[in-house]
């Protein structure tokens, strides 16, 4: 089975802090994703990336920033935490069968901006 | 603007009845359609997925309908149980090389299954 770890499942910051979500998979997969969740709005993309030191802005990007120095990890950065920011953050990777690959995703985190 | 629309938001069903959930698409380069199923504390998971080639798939007392023509897809639970309760989301994603594997989702679906 495919395992997405993410880092912390509950995380309260402050506002102006900078913030990292990590995640982690065991499968080689090429495709990493960052998304939100937010209720009524389903799970929007912030950032993806198919290769190491390779991204690609989703469509929510503004705010973030990703890191990927290794294969099996992308991290996401918060570079000042606003209170706009309080969401999900669910992280998941897609296995390369072209077109028809199935994601796989983290159990999420919960980041609360104070 | 989200370039998957679902509906309805929340769906309360008896046990044992139908619950049918329905999303439409604009983009004709989407190819690929899963429905997702997330539990509360969890990460969505895969529940079945359809390619356009085919109007009907059944896996157990899951169904996708599927109308080409009218870019909509919709997901048919049937004999609903209380342990069907979850939040369901639709996706669509093009097998496009400019599209990099990215899914858009809908915006979920609350279910709840009354005993």
């Amino acid at each position: 089975d495919v395992k997405v770890t993410q880092s912390s499942r509950y995380l309260v910051k402050r506002t102006g802090e900078k913030v990292f979500l990590e995640c982690v998979q065991d499968m080689d997969h090429e495709n990493m994703f960052w998304y939100r969740q937010d209720p009524g709005l389903g799970l929007r993309l912030i950032y993806f990336s198919y290769d190491v030191k390779m991204k690609e802005k989703g469509d929510i990007p503004e705010g973030y920033s990703v890191s990927r120095e290794k294969k099996e990890r992308f991290s996401l950065i918060l570079e000042s935490a606003s209170t706009n920011q309080t969401s999900m953050y669910l992280c998941a990777t897609r296995a390369p069968e072209k077109g028809m690959g199935r994601a796989f995703f983290g159990q999420g985190t919960r980041l609360t901006v104070v | 603007q989200q370039q998957v629309k679902q509906s309805p938001q929340s769906l309360i069903v008896q046990k044992g009845g139908i619950s049918i959930i329905n999303c439409a698409y604009e983009n004709t380069a989407f190819d690929y359609f899963p429905w997702y199923q997330q539990f509360p504390g969890k990460g969505p998971a895969l529940l079945i997925a359809i390619r356009p080639d085919v109007s009907e798939k059944k896996e157990g007392r899951f169904t996708i309908s599927f109308n080409k023509s009218a870019k909509q897809f919709s997901l048919h639970i049937m004999d609903s149980q209380p342990g069907d309760s979850a939040t369901y989301f639709c996706a669509a994603s093009s097998s496009k090389s400019d599209s990099w594997g990215k899914f858009q989702f809908g915006a979920g679906t609350q279910v709840v299954v009354t005993p």
